[in-house]
């Protein structure tokens, strides 16, 4: 069936400082991919998402390359903010036997980043 | 324009009893598909429903059972509630052809 790890958390970082959060999946088909952010006590929010092997997923300063050779999705971003403090989720939509998504998503456990002044 | 809402924003109950949480899909979207987020894990999906029937399942009990509304609104119930079903229950509105996700802001159960 389908999977998706995320690197073992929490991050803390230092406002400014690059940030990198892995996530691997295994998948029948060809998935799209997605990072959902949940700031607390809200629900989630799609922050970015690739549709295609090589296509890059970009919002808000971050990004995300679709990579079938390593079946990855890492989040990166160049400069974080305090604000970006919240629990990231990757996910995958893949495609039933009749060849259809309806867009039911499997998530990644979850990496809490706590970005300090 | 509204986004998904749901209702109640907190419930606490009693092992064994029953509850329904209810959500209404943003604008224009006519599917809606429930999550079970247990604490410090991803959501894991329960149902889809679309055009008022359960279009897809995920591995859950049939404890947990759900409606669809003719105005997309949908409902979902659990019966004989476990302590293992204390969780953030969250409700996703999409439409074709993308099927992208938006999500409510949840419905946080806690059953004692």
């Amino acid at each position: 069936g389908n999977s998706v790890t995320q690197m073992e958390g929490p991050v803390t970082l230092s406002e400014e400082a690059f940030l990198t959060i892995n996530c691997t999946y295994t998948a029948t088909g060809y998935p799209s991919l997605f990072w959902y952010v949940q700031y607390p006590g809200e629900g989630l929010q799609l922050l970015l998402k690739a549709t295609k092997a090589d296509d890059k997923g970009s919002n808000k300063g971050f990004e995300a390359t679709y990579r079938k050779e390593t079946t990855s999705f890492h989040l990166e971003k160049g400069s974080v903010q305090v604000s970006d403090s919240a629990v990231y989720f990757c996910a995958l939509s893949d495609f039933n036997a009749g060849g259809t998504s309806y867009g039911k998503l499997t998530f990644g456990q979850g990496t809490i980043l706590t970005v300090h002044p | 324009d509204a986004g998904v809402t749901q209702s109640p924003t907190h419930l606490i109950k009693t092992r064994g009893q029953q509850v329904t949480l209810r959500c209404s899909p943003k604008s224009g979207h006519d599917t809606v598909s429930w999550y079970q987020q247990a604490l410090g894990q991803g959501p894991q999906f329960i149902f889809q429903y679309y055009e008022e029937e359960e279009r897809q399942r995920g591995n859950f009990p049939d404890r947990f059972s759900g409606h669809q509304f003719p105005n997309y609104s949908s409902e979902l119930n659990v019966n004989a509630l476990l302590l293992g079903d204390s969780a953030l229950y969250l409700c996703a509105s999409s439409f074709k052809p993308t099927y992208e996700q938006y999500f409510g802001p949840g419905t946080r159960l806690t059953v004692t």
